[in-house]
């Protein structure tokens, strides 16, 4: 079976200031993992993805995200946040041995206060 | 431009309709999926197709129909078996196949808000 954690529901920083958003999954094969961002009313955008050819993974936008094997872990960051970082981000599981269908954290929504 | 698109943006339901809404892709990507997004439950899976004239439950089927008669289309239909179909919908669609192996990162289009009244 395969699930996604994220581990923190909100999460408010000032505007430069580095974001931290934290992503644990669960998979019984090697996984995929990707990181998206919703803007209210939008649909999801992809930010990066985790292919299995480097454990750092940079994205669009800044953003970068480590898979750490042994921790299960994917947590996704960016040195300086911008106000328009403020969205809803989902960490997101697949595996081909389950038809590739996409597993979906709850979300982090991330607040920027200027 | 190629892209997903999904119509209406906004649509309302009487209780006790069957509404119908769009996804057209022009990706020429085989395979499609509907989810329903709630507040605070990330997003999940209706139905999926990944081949014209079939398609897969996902894992909240109950009160949905869908069909794929194109390649690029894939309309869901929230009936009124339905008991709480007041969410956003969204539609993405993605490849099959390609030599990377974990390759398979799905396209999402703009989404339909759904309210009923």
């Amino acid at each position: 079976a395969q699930s996604v954690t994220q581990l923190d529901s909100h999460v408010s920083v000032s505007e430069g200031t580095p974001v931290l958003l934290r992503c644990n999954y669960s998979s019984s094969y090697s996984p995929s993992l990707f990181w998206y961002v919703q803007h209210p009313n939008k649909g999801l955008q992809l930010l990066l993805k985790y292919t299995s050819a480097a454990t750092l993974v940079k994205g669009i936008n800044g953003f970068e995200a480590e898979f750490k094997k042994s921790e299960t872990s994917f947590h996704l960051t960016k040195p300086s946040a911008h106000m328009s970082d403020a969205a809803e981000y989902f960490c997101v599981v697949s595996n081909a041995e389950y038809g590739n269908k996409l597993v979906f954290g709850a979300g982090t929504i991330l607040r920027v206060k200027s | 431009d190629g892209g997903i698109t999904q119509s209406p943006k906004y649509l309302f339901r009487k209780e006790g309709q069957n509404v119908t809404l769009s996804c057209e892709q022009n990706l020429n990507h085989d395979a499609m999926y509907w989810y329903r997004q709630d507040p605070g439950q990330g997003l999940r899976l209706i139905y999926y197709s990944q081949i014209v004239n079939d398609f897969q439950k996902g894992d909240i089927a109950e009160g949905y129909s869908v069909s794929r008669e194109k390649k690029e289309s894939f309309p869901l239909t929230v009936t009124s078996a339905q008991k709480n179909p007041t969410a956003f919908y969204l539609c993405a669609s993605s490849i099959i196949r390609d030599t990377r192996r974990y390759y398979n990162e799905q396209f999402f289009g703009p989404g339909t808000r759904l309210t009923v009244l």
